[in-house]
């Protein structure tokens, strides 16, 4: 089984700052890395898919990077609507898993 | 826009089974470039895989999950299917069911269904 290991579990952000989550996995994955936002009481939805390619309607702000072992999803200029658990994902091999979270609050 | 809808009781004896159904809508369950899987996530805590099954009808699920666990599909009524058997308090969680692309990401989810498990 993949482990996959986020930092960090939580982060208070002040808006407009910079928010760098990172999502390390216990063998290469290639890009099979996808990232997810889930709200408060909600689904979770998806925000970047293969660690790097854009989803049509996720503001800009989102991106991803990383292959292998090692994926950073970057929030720039944070909004207060980021307020959420992001979630890291592997569809690289079964049993499919999710990282453990990273709870983002607003300042 | 595809929809799913989780649909099951809320509440489970300790010992028995867990039944949740998915229905989906404004789309067809039988696309061959698709899976469809349930996904649980206790009260608090992060997310976790429980199984797939794939237009084929082939399954899988999660070993930790897998003596226990069984995914069906029905393509007459476009829905497919949850058992969880002998469950416990660990068992408590919200269950969402979703498609994913094959050996990609998961690109719709239901809105989840909160299961507790309780005498």
């Amino acid at each position: 089984e993949i482990v996959l290991t986020q930092s960090p579990d939580f982060q208070s952000v002040t808006p407009k700052e910079k928010v760098t989550i990172t999502c390390r996995a216990s063998q290469s994955i290639g890009s099979s890395l996808h990232w997810y936002q889930q709200k408060p009481d909600q689904s979770p939805k998806l925000l970047i898919k293969y660690a790097s390619q854009s989803i049509s309607g996720v503001p800009s702000r989102f991106s991803g990077s990383g292959s292998g072992t090692d994926f950073t999803l970057t929030i720039n200029s944070l909004e207060a609507e980021d307020a959420a658990a992001y979630y890291c994902h592997q569809s690289s091999s079964l049993p499919l898993t999710f990282g453990g979270g990273t709870k983002v609050e607003i300042k | 826009q595809l929809q799913l809808q989780e649909s099951g009781p809320g509440l489970v004896k300790p010992s028995e089974t867990l039944s949740l159904t998915c229905t989906v809508s404004g789309g067809s369950i039988s696309s061959s470039s698709y899976y469809w899987g349930w996904i649980r996530q206790p009260p608090g805590k992060g997310l976790e895989w429980i199984g797939s099954i794939y237009y084929s009808g082939s399954t899988y699920y999660n070993p930790s999950l897998k003596s226990r666990v069984t995914i069906s599909v029905d393509t007459s009524k476009n829905q497919f299917s949850l058992k969880l058997s002998s469950v416990t308090a660990a068992d408590t969680a919200v269950y969402y069911c979703a498609r994913g692309a094959v050996a990609a990401h998961i690109d719709y989810w239901g809105q989840g269904t909160l299961v507790t498990v309780s005498s």
